[in-house]
């Protein structure tokens, strides 16, 4: 049980265009949704929270214009990055959490965005 | 003082022996404590976690937990090369509760040699 997923798992894209990225808990009600960001030899960073139904808290730094998230079941979170430049390209992975279950969160296999 | 502070590493074990993985927080408010291993290229995965004062096992992994000492650990019983990853300390500091925002530590590299 407690299984993520996330897709695209790779995605390529030009300068200037928007990709999303989807997050789905498959066999549980994820009431909050995280959003990290991962840079190569370095550890994770949070940029937002989500739960169903409510905006997303951003951490500070992280531009909520830019980077958009919605919670709209208690299944899936989308994000989507706009306006991408190539320094948005980085390792992008989500986390679930049931409250039900508890306080652990279950990490998506992550999503690889290349921006060139 | 960092949030979370892991043992730097890396650290290398031959096949077979025990790893031992260090963790402190600052926070002593923290409730929630969790260990996560992480393949190089791979989105984090869930090994353990931890609440109460003592020591929990799971397989050939046991996580033990001092909130007196602000520490909390894993050991990795019969290591195996398959076991060789970044093993990332997390924990809910006190008021977290509610979002349940995960704190990380910068990670340990563990490399089991055969």
């Amino acid at each position: 049980g407690a299984v993520v997923s996330q897709h695209p798992s790779w995605v390529i894209c030009k300068s200037g265009t928007s990709v999303k990225i989807e997050c789905r808990s498959l066999d549980f009600q994820a009431t909050t949704m995280f959003w990290y960001r991962q840079f190569p030899k370095q550890s994770l960073m949070l940029m937002a929270t989500s739960n169903e139904g409510s905006k997303a808290t951003y951490e500070q730094g992280v531009e909520k214009d830019k980077f958009l998230i919605n919670h709209a079941s208690l299944t899936l979170s989308t994000l989507t990055v706009t306006s991408a430049h190539p320094e948005d390209s980085s390792f992008y992975i989500c986390s679930a959490r049931d409250l039900g279950r508890g306080y652990e969160q279950y990490f998506g296999p992550g999503t690889r965005l290349t921006v060139t | 003082q960092k949030e979370v502070e892991q043992n730097s590493g890396p650290l290398s074990v031959p096949e077979g022996a025990i790893a031992s993985l260090n963790c402190t927080y600052s926070d002593r408010g923290s409730q929630s404590f969790f260990w996560y291993r992480q393949y190089s290229g791979k989105s984090p995965e869930l090994i353990m976690s931890i609440y109460s004062n003592g020591d929990k096992e799971d397989g050939r992994f046991t996580a033990q937990l001092n909130k007196a000492s602000q520490y909390v650990s894993l050991l990795i019983r019969d290591s195996q090369p398959s076991d060789s990853a970044t093993y990332l300390c997390a924990v809910i500091r006190a008021g977290g509760t509610s979002y349940g925002k995960l704190t990380f530590g910068q990670g340990t590299i563990l490399t089991v040699h055969p």
